[in-house]
């Protein structure tokens, strides 16, 4: 079965903390996704990995940045947390095999900036 | 720029009842359409996408969805929907990146699905 894994459900933090989300998928996949979850909003890509060592910014880089180190795993950094940062985060994986490929998703970290 | 229009916030419906949500997208070209359910607390699960070929798509759980482009609509459809149906569906339209190979799913603002017993 495949998988992508996220290290925490739910996640605590006070305002200005470095914040880490890590992100493991087992599938081999080269593209690794992070996107935003708001109500009303869907979801929003944040940054996005097409190999190790290598991102692009989505639609909503502002106050962010990622690592990838290794392929099977991609790290959402926050570099000093705010509030208008609480939400809920989704990691996901996809092959390179062009457009008609599906994402598959971990089940997310709800995080909460106080 | 793309996008989807998920027009209905939240929908209830009764179990057993026929159910449609609705999806609008904007794309220039050819589109990569999805379904995604999302069960409280749960990440995304592809429900159905369609790429080309036949317009009525069959996906997992008795969903099916079709594709119209004169409408520019990619509605999802259950003829009778089950209490377990519960749950928030988004609408996605796949847009190709920089990179080659690589895709940007945009998504609709999503619909609640609450279900009357």
């Amino acid at each position: 079965d495949v998988k992508v894994t996220q290290s925490s459900r739910y996640l605590v933090k006070r305002t200005g903390e470095k914040v880490f989300l890590e992100c493991v998928q087992d599938m081999d996949h080269e593209n690794m996704f992070w996107y935003r979850q708001d109500p009303g909003l869907g979801l929003r890509l944040i940054y996005f990995s097409y190999d190790v060592k290598m991102k692009e910014k989505g639609d909503i880089p502002e106050g962010y940045s990622v690592s990838r180190e290794k392929k099977e795993r991609f790290s959402l950094i926050l570099e000093s947390a705010s509030t208008n940062q609480t939400s809920m985060y989704l990691c996901a994986s996809s092959s390179p095999a062009g457009l008609n490929t599906e994402a598959f998703f971990g089940q997310g970290t709800r995080l909460t900036v106080v | 720029a793309q996008s989807v229009t998920q027009p209905d916030i939240h929908i209830t419906v009764s179990e057993g009842a026929s159910l449609e949500l609705r999806c609008n997208y904007s794309y220039g070209a050819t589109p990569y359409l999805f379904w995604y359910v999302q069960s409280p607390g749960q990440g995304l699960q592809l429900l159905l996408k369609y790429f080309s070929g036949d317009t009525l798509v069959q996906g997992i759980k008795g969903f099916e969805a079709e594709f119209k482009r004169s409408q520019s609509s990619f509605n999802l459809r259950k003829p009778s929907v089950h209490w377990s149906d519960a749950a928030e569906y988004f609408c996605a339209v796949g847009t190709p990146l920089i990179i080659q190979g690589a895709q940007k799913l945009v998504f609709g603002q999503g619909t609640r699905l609450t279900i009357n017993p």
